[in-house]
Order: C-alpha cells, then sequence, then structure tokens
C-alpha cells in the first residue's frame, strides 16, 4: 500500500463548478498534511497547509480526518488557471515530506 | 534570482555512463531535499540533508545513487553506471527550519529541476 494515495483523475469540470480531491494516508503517525499544486512542467507550489480544524483560503477549503487518515480539498467556483496537478503530502516527521501521486484537474470554459 | 537553482536542466547520457546533477539552495535554508518524478507520478523522496548531514536516505534508493553537502550549501547528486530506468526528472528543494509550518511541516521551496534522459 502507498503511503499517500489519491484519484489519480483527471477531472474535467466546467469553470464555475465546485470539484473535491481526496486523500488518503497510511501512517497513523503523520504529523502533518498540505497540498501542493504543480502546473504542467513546473515544479511544485506549496498551496496550502491542512489543518484538523479545517481551513480556507479563498475558494479553497482543506479538511484533515485524522481518525479516518483521510485529507480533502475543495475548489468553489474553478477558474480555468485553477487546471493542473494537486499533489497531497504528508509529513512524518523529522523534515521527511511523502508526496502522493496527484490528481489532475482541467477545467474548460 | 534568489531561488532554488539546479544545473543542468537537462541531461541526456548513455546507459552506464555516470551523471552529478548541483544544487543551490536558497541561501538562508539548512534543509535540502532530492526528489525523483517521472510522468504521471507525484515526487518520490530519495534523501534530504540538514546542514551537511544526511539524515535519511530512502530504502529505495540503489547504492548507485549518492548524493553530498560537503559545506551545508550546495548539494550533488551523483548517479553512477545509469540505467534506462533512471530516466526522470530529478528535483531540489529546500527549507528552513525558522519557515516552519505546522508541528514539524516545512514548507518547501523547489528548483526546476533537472531532466535526467538515459539511452
Amino acid at each position: 500500500r502507498k503511503e499517500v494515495e489519491q484519484d489519480p483523475g483527471p477531472f474535467n469540470v466546467p469553470e464555475g463548478a465546485t470539484v473535491a480531491f481526496n486523500c488518503t494516508y497510511s501512517n497513523s503517525a503523520s504529523q502533518s498534511f498540505f497540498w501542493y499544486r504543480q502546473d504542467c512542467r513546473k515544479e511544485p507550489k506549496l498551496l496550502m497547509s491542512v489543518y484538523s480544524s479545517g481551513n480556507e483560503d479563498g475558494r479553497f477549503t482543506a479538511q484533515l480526518n485524522r481518525a479516518s487518515q483521510y485529507i480533502s480539498l475543495l475548489i468553489r467556483d474553478s477558474k480555468l488557471s485553477d487546471s493542473a496537478t494537486y499533489l497531497c503530502v504528508v509529513s512524518q516527521g523529522g523534515g521527511k515530506l511523502i508526496f502522493g501521486q496527484g490528481t489532475e484537474l482541467s477545467v474548460k470554459p | 534570482d534568489t531561488g532554488v537553482s539546479q544545473d543542468p536542466r537537462h541531461k541526456i547520457t548513455k546507459r552506464g555512463q555516470n551523471v552529478t546533477f548541483r544544487c543551490d539552495p536558497i541561501s538562508e535554508h539548512n534543509r535540502l531535499y532530492w526528489y525523483r518524478q517521472t510522468l504521471g507520478q507525484g515526487p518520490e523522496f530519495l534523501t534530504y540533508f540538514q546542514n551537511e548531514a544526511q539524515l535519511e536516505k530512502s530504502r529505495l534508493l540503489s547504492d548507485r545513487f549518492s548524493a553530498e553537502r560537503p559545506k551545508g550549501s550546495f548539494s550533488t547528486l551523483e548517479i553512477q553506471r545509469t540505467e534506462q530506468g533512471d530516466s526522470a526528472m530529478y528535483l531540489c528543494a529546500s527549507s528552513s527550519r525558522r519557515d516552519q509550518l505546522g508541528t514539524e511541516g516545512e514548507k518547501l521551496f523547489f528548483g526546476s529541476g533537472t531532466q535526467l534522459s538515459v539511452l
């Protein structure tokens, strides 16, 4: 079983749609959680951290369920510029970060 | 440019040759990471350093791979006797504990990567 698993997609949605990505992790001792964004042929960049209480940044909402070892990212009112691959990332402590395989999103006009 | 820089951007080599990649992290960052990424997959952890100390190395990394960070600044990743399966994007990232997020998580700043093609 992979340490961090995501639905690879692709998710094809129209502009303005709401889309949700899911991620599960296997190590119950994982301590910190993040979503990174990676544009085609570019390096990954931090999108947002994920806190136990849930957190929101504009159109983006991240949720964490430690009991189920589950992380989610919700994007509301999708824009064309949101098209990218979204990577779920888990920290196992000591600085090591494990990436999921990524979920590809394509927003169409 | 004060970001993470990697050199070269592209490397084409023949199977069996040795290759070396260089990474220059953001100057005040004390942690440096190497990841490998293939098409359709997320970055796969290879190894990381805190200052000049190599703290962890992936079990997936064969003995043909070695990384160094001799003075706690730039790092090199060497692959000996390259194989076609080594073809991938090699990403370097750095972070600083002064920029911590969460309990122990850190914000990684990635370089643009070195694309290796082994023929």
